[in-house]
């Protein structure tokens, strides 16, 4: 299989505050992991992707300073949203990639953050 | 880049097909796939298909593709209630490993 397990699930913070979000392949390894983050009732929108060992890619528009991805290992990707305002709550999904097949992009569960 | 468009809502009666469509527009698309997403939950990878396929069946899902036409669609045999959530379709388009994903389509399966 490939399970990627996603922590936590929900969170509340209060604003100024910093929230790491951690995202872990479970029975396999990711070189390269990928956070979304989706508003209601809309699609997914690609963040980062996320390379182990290396920086990661930010795409146009996402502050690389406010998010900040660690991929320190194989199996574990973090993002850590810094100085939360109300207007990062929003649901973050990571997903990682099985290492030799195209099929193999599992995602976590998500998690609802919410910024008050 | 990368535009993928899908309706917004569907609503069928149990027991009935759905069929949800999906139009990209980049012509590199390599694999092509359909991810369906509960309330509150990640994304659960239903089925794919390669730009050189038609069409794959499998159990109660079917999708087919008109590359020429850069058009894609899933069917699904028999709705259930437990069907009812919102349907991703997503791309990978050349030499990129990044998922694009489309606007998604909320199926409303009622009794």
């Amino acid at each position: 299989g490939a399970v990627v397990s996603q922590h936590p699930s929900r969170v509340i913070c209060k604003s100024g505050t910093s929230v790491k979000i951690e995202c872990r392949s479970l029975d396999f390894q990711a070189t390269t992991m990928f956070w979304y983050r989706q508003f209601p009732k809309q699609s997914l929108m690609l963040m980062a992707t996320s390379n182990e060992g290396s920086k990661a890619t930010y795409e146009q528009g996402v502050e690389k300073d406010k998010f900040l991805i660690n991929h320190a290992s194989l199996t574990l990707s973090t993002l850590t949203v810094t100085s939360a305002h109300p207007e990062d709550s929003s649901f973050y999904i990571c997903s990682a990639r099985k290492q030799g097949t195209w099929y193999g992009y599992t995602f976590g569960s998500g998690t609802r953050l919410t910024v008050v | 880049g990368e535009d993928v468009e899908q309706s917004l809502f569907l609503s069928v009666r149990e027991g009935d097909s759905s069929v949800i469509n999906c139009t990209y527009t980049d012509s590199s698309s390599t694999y092509l796939y359909w991810y369906k997403q509960e309330p509150g939950a990640g994304l659960q990878l239903l089925t794919y298909i390669f730009s050189n396929m038609d069409m794959k069946q499998d159990q109660r899902l079917t999708v087919l593709l008109n590359k020429k036409d850069k058009h894609l669609s899933l069917r699904i045999a028999d709705t259930q209630t437990g069907d009812s959530a919102i349907y991703f379709c997503a791309e990978i388009a050349g030499t990129a490993s990044k998922l694009t994903f489309g606007t998604g389509t909320r199926l409303q399966v009622t009794l």
